[in-house]
């Protein structure tokens, strides 16, 4: 068990670009979330997958945003025409049936230029 | 709806003297909360957890915090505080439904030697 793992750890990306984030979760947990964190804030929730179904997305995910957990899995996380606000930490937990408990990884840090 | 508010943005305290942080909750159940800490390019790690068992959670590191529904609080506090202890402190309430998180602004605990 080598815990959540996220990758790139960091990205450099020019506005109007496309990025994809990925993220495995710890075996056999089957909640995966994503979250957003900005500098000064704490992590704000993004979207949640129960093995492969995404039951729960904000509405500080805008259509540019979208999420896939393929075969309940790792998940990806893609940002399409990327623009200076989409600056953040992005953060991947997960978390294994009954528990209320979500391990995070390092995080994914976007810089949009 | 389910909300927290961390008190105090920064927090600054001499090595060795007793530390509180201070949190307090929203919630129309009976919550899970959580401290996390998050070092300086570290992943947000759990500190601890109180999900409805003693109101005394006593987590790593020599911390532990205190549920008191009616004061809707959940403090943490540590006798004697470290270098080490520097980072930003997250409190966290979890959604019974889905379990994710809402996170508190952060508090930054500073050291002083």
């Amino acid at each position: 068990d080598t815990g959540v793992s996220q990758n790139p750890r960091h990205k450099i990306t020019k506005r109007g670009q496309n990025v994809t984030f990925r993220c495995d979760p710890i075996s056999e947990h089957n909640r995966l979330y994503w979250y957003r964190q900005t500098l000064g804030q704490g992590p704000e929730f993004l979207t949640y997958f129960q093995n492969e179904a995404q039951l729960e997305k904000s509405r500080l995910l805008s259509d540019r945003f979208s999420a896939e957990r393929p075969k309940g899995s790792f998940s990806t996380l893609e940002i399409q025409r990327t623009e200076q606000g989409d600056s953040a930490m992005y953060l991947c937990a997960s978390s294994a049936p009954g528990n209320t408990e979500a391990f995070f990884g390092q995080g994914t840090r976007l810089t949009v230029v | 709806a389910q909300s927290v508010t961390q008190l105090d943005s920064h927090v600054s305290v001499s090595e060795g003297t007793p530390v509180l942080l201070r949190c307090n909750y929203s919630s129309s159940y009976s919550p899970s909360l959580f401290w996390y800490v998050q070092h300086p390019n570290k992943g947000l790690q759990l500190l601890l957890k109180y999900t409805s068992a003693a109101t005394l959670v006593k987590g790593i590191n020599g911390f532990e915090a205190e549920f008191k529904k009616s004061e809707t609080s959940f403090h943490l506090t540590k006798p004697s505080a470290h270098m080490s202890d520097a980072a930003e402190y997250f409190c966290v309430v979890g959604h019974s439904g889905t379990y994710k998180y809402i996170f508190g602004t952060g508090t930054r605990l500073k050291v002083l030697a």
